[in-house]
């Protein structure tokens, strides 16, 4: 059974930088890309940035463009997101999130559970 | 303002058809058949029932579907069921994702 697990989030003061973390098991992590994806308070999905399943391709949302960066360790089975320069604006759940374009099919098909991540002085 | 327009809300009787739209233009609708749709519980994480345009995931109810014309996709959900209640995201996928504003399904 395929499970992503995010951790890292927290209660961060603006300006402050953040490391968030997705662990996988269950799937041949580095056969896939991944995603991250937030979530305001009471708002909608927005998608961040992917990587692709060996790491030589990163796109971002042009929201986050140049104070995220996304990376992935396939020998950890861990994805990460970096994220600098914190604003209010960023305070969200953020899920991990696998595609599945081994198979030719564009969707996210397997999210994790989220981490929360507060910016606040 | 997303790129993907869905209607904020719809709602529907147990045992009726529903069906959400999701307009965008032709370079992340029309053109492309990479329209996903997602189910949200409140508290839960986003769950995947519809990929390219029309493809159920294995262990999604056969009462969800999904159909495209032009530049709108549909999800169409029929024997509405209590459960059925949930916020409901389009999404495309191209070399990047986007994602509609979401609808929030209400079973009266």
């Amino acid at each position: 059974q395929v499970q992503l697990v995010e951790s890292g989030g927290g209660v961060v003061q603006p300006g402050r930088s953040l490391r968030l973390s997705c662990t996988a098991s269950g799937v041949v992590f580095s056969s896939y890309g991944m995603h991250w994806v937030r979530q305001a308070p009471g708002k909608g999905l927005e998608w961040v940035a992917i990587i692709s399943y060996d790491g030589s391709s990163k796109y971002y949302a042009d929201s986050v463009k140049g104070r995220f960066t996304i990376s992935r360790d396939n020998s950890k089975n861990t994805l990460y997101l970096q994220i600098n320069s914190l604003r209010a604006e960023d305070t969200a759940v953020y899920y991990c999130a696998k595609d599945d374009l081994y198979n030719d099919i564009f969707a996210l098909d397997f999210w994790g559970q989220g981490t929360l991540v507060t910016v606040s002085s | 303002q997303s790129a993907l327009t869905q209607p904020a809300s719809v709602s529907g009787s147990p045992g009726q058809s529903i069906t959400i739209s999701c307009t965008g233009t032709s370079s992340y609708v029309g053109d492309y058949n990479f329209v996903s749709w997602y189910q949200q519980h409140p508290g839960k994480a986003p769950k995947l029932m519809i990929y390219d345009v029309s493809n159920r995931p294995s262990g999604v109810s056969n009462r969800f579907s999904g159909s495209k014309s032009g530049n709108t996709a549909s999800l169409t959900i029929s024997g509405l069921q209590a459960e059925d209640e949930a916020d409901y995201y389009c999404s495309s996928y191209t070399t990047k994702v986007v994602f509609g504003g979401g609808t929030k399904l209400t079973v009266l």
